[in-house]
């Protein structure tokens, strides 16, 4: 079982561009949730996706957008990128509201 | 607002001495708990959770949490720790069994070999 998956590891943007960030759960899960961790912060939750749908949500601007595919993989799409989206992105997987598992994350960098 | 607090940003500490990172989290109603660790280069993984029943809950890796309802508390508690103990610690809160999870801002725990 290769766990949570993420990618890319890392990525560097450029202000008021977009970025997407994919995310394989862990096999059986059908939960995936996104958090944004800023240097010595905590994970900050973003959303989360069950049945292709977002089923709960942060205090995230409308620029954070989510998918989730039948397969239950997710992306994570961020559009008009700040200097602020500079941040780890983890992803969560879970069987419906169970223990969450983490993947590596993805380090994105916005100049 | 809801929130989780955890008091000590970086605590370094001996091999062999007890450990103990507080929780704190403003919510009056159900809650779920966790701690998770972060040790360096790899994922966050979870130590321990409180669902229900015994408040006294014990993790892996000789980890230990003690929920305290009327102080809102859920501390981490080691009685000795060892150099693998280096990590960083994220105290984590479900209020309303439905709702998203709260993270702490995180403990940096390092012990001096």
């Amino acid at each position: 079982d290769a766990g949570v998956t993420q990618s890319p590891t890392h990525l560097i943007k450029t202000r008021g561009q977009q970025v997407t960030l994919r995310c394989s759960p862990k096999s059986g899960h059908d939960t995936v949730s996104w958090y944004q961790q800023a240097l010595g912060q905590g994970p900050q939750f973003i959303f989360q996706y069950y049945e292709e749908e977002e089923r709960q949500r942060g205090n995230f601007p409308d620029r954070f957008s989510g998918h989730q595919f039948p397969n239950y993989s997710s992306e994570l799409n961020v559009n008009a990128l700040l200097l602020g989206d500079s941040a780890l992105y983890l992803c969560a997987s879970s069987l419906s509201h169970g223990e969450q598992f983490f993947g590596p994350g993805t380090r994105l960098t916005v100049l | 607002a809801q929130s989780v607090s955890q008091h000590n940003h970086h605590v370094i500490l001996s091999e062999a001495a007890s450990l103990e990172l507080g929780c704190n989290y403003s919510y009056g109603g159900t809650v779920n708990l966790f701690w998770y660790v972060q040790y360096p280069g790899q994922h966050l993984q979870l130590l321990l959770k409180y669902f229900s029943g015994d408040p006294l809950v014990k993790g892996i890796k000789g980890f230990e949490a003690e929920f305290i309802k009327s102080k809102f508390s859920f501390n981490l508690r080691k009685p000795s720790v060892q150099w693998s103990d280096t990590a960083e610690y994220f105290c984590a809160v479900i209020m309303n069994r439905d709702d998203k999870i709260i993270f702490g801002k995180g403990t940096r725990l390092h012990i001096l070999p």
